[in-house]
């Protein structure tokens, strides 16, 4: 099957600084990401749609000036999280669609996640 | 609008009993229906899905979910539990015209040996 990763898989930051964790799909193309956020013994919750070559969709109640959503190629999504704060800790999944298998939207793929702890 | 509801944030079963994890949607429009396992620290696995046809599904590991549009139901089982199945059960919808994912609050699977 499709695979997607993410890197790093964890990361330790200070307050104030800014992190990137960036999304790949490995074996196709991807022109649609999505990046979630997963607080513990919580469900997901979309934070933004990432499209290959415009900006960044985002939800409801998601900062777009403070979590940076690009999608320069058709493979790669990264998202910046600026001047992290504690309360940004969380677990950052990213999917992306396969729009080669000929299949509708349900070819998604999540990538294992990130874990972001902000000291 | 599409939203999830899982009945149960924490399921215990016994090795070999049967398991049903609950899940009902809402939705406007003709759903896409899914159930993931995440496992700790790890991203998500596809379970199964339902797009449209048989409304009865197998996935991997031995479950299988079953789409009751009058009940706005896609309850999620497998009849004899096994140890490696103790992980976050996730389901969620999605729509035709749109391609987000909305994800239930999750239930917890304990296996009892």
């Amino acid at each position: 099957g499709a695979v997607v990763s993410q890197h790093p898989s964890r990361v330790i930051c200070k307050s104030g600084t800014s992190v990137k964790i960036e999304c790949r799909s490995l074996d196709f193309q991807a022109t649609t990401m999505f990046w979630y956020r997963q607080f513990p013994k919580q469900s997901l919750m979309l934070m933004a749609t990432s499209n290959e070559g415009s900006k960044a969709t985002y939800e409801q109640g998601v900062e777009k000036d403070k979590f940076l959503i690009n999608h320069a190629s058709l493979t790669l999504s990264t998202l910046t999280v600026t001047s992290a704060h504690p309360e940004d800790s969380s677990f950052y999944i990213c999917s992306a669609r396969n729009y080669a298998s000929g299949g509708p939207q349900e070819t998604q793929y999540f990538g294992p996640g990130t874990r972001l702890l902000v000291l | 609008a599409q939203s999830v509801t899982q009945l149960g944030s924490h399921v215990s079963v016994s090795e070999g009993a049967l398991v049903l994890l609950r899940c009902n949607y809402s939705s406007s429009v003709p759903p896409y229906l899914f159930w993931y396992v995440q496992y700790p620290n790890q991203g998500l696995q596809l379970l199964l899905k339902y797009t449209t046809g048989a409304t009865l599904v197998k996935g991997i590991n031995g479950f299988e979910a079953e789409f009751k549009k009058s009940e706005t139901s896609f309850h999620l089982t497998k009849p004899s539990a096994h140890m490696s199945d103790a992980a976050e059960y996730f389901c969620a919808v999605s729509v035709e015209t749109g391609n987000q994912f909305y994800f239930g609050t999750g239930t917890s699977l304990t296996v009892i040996p």
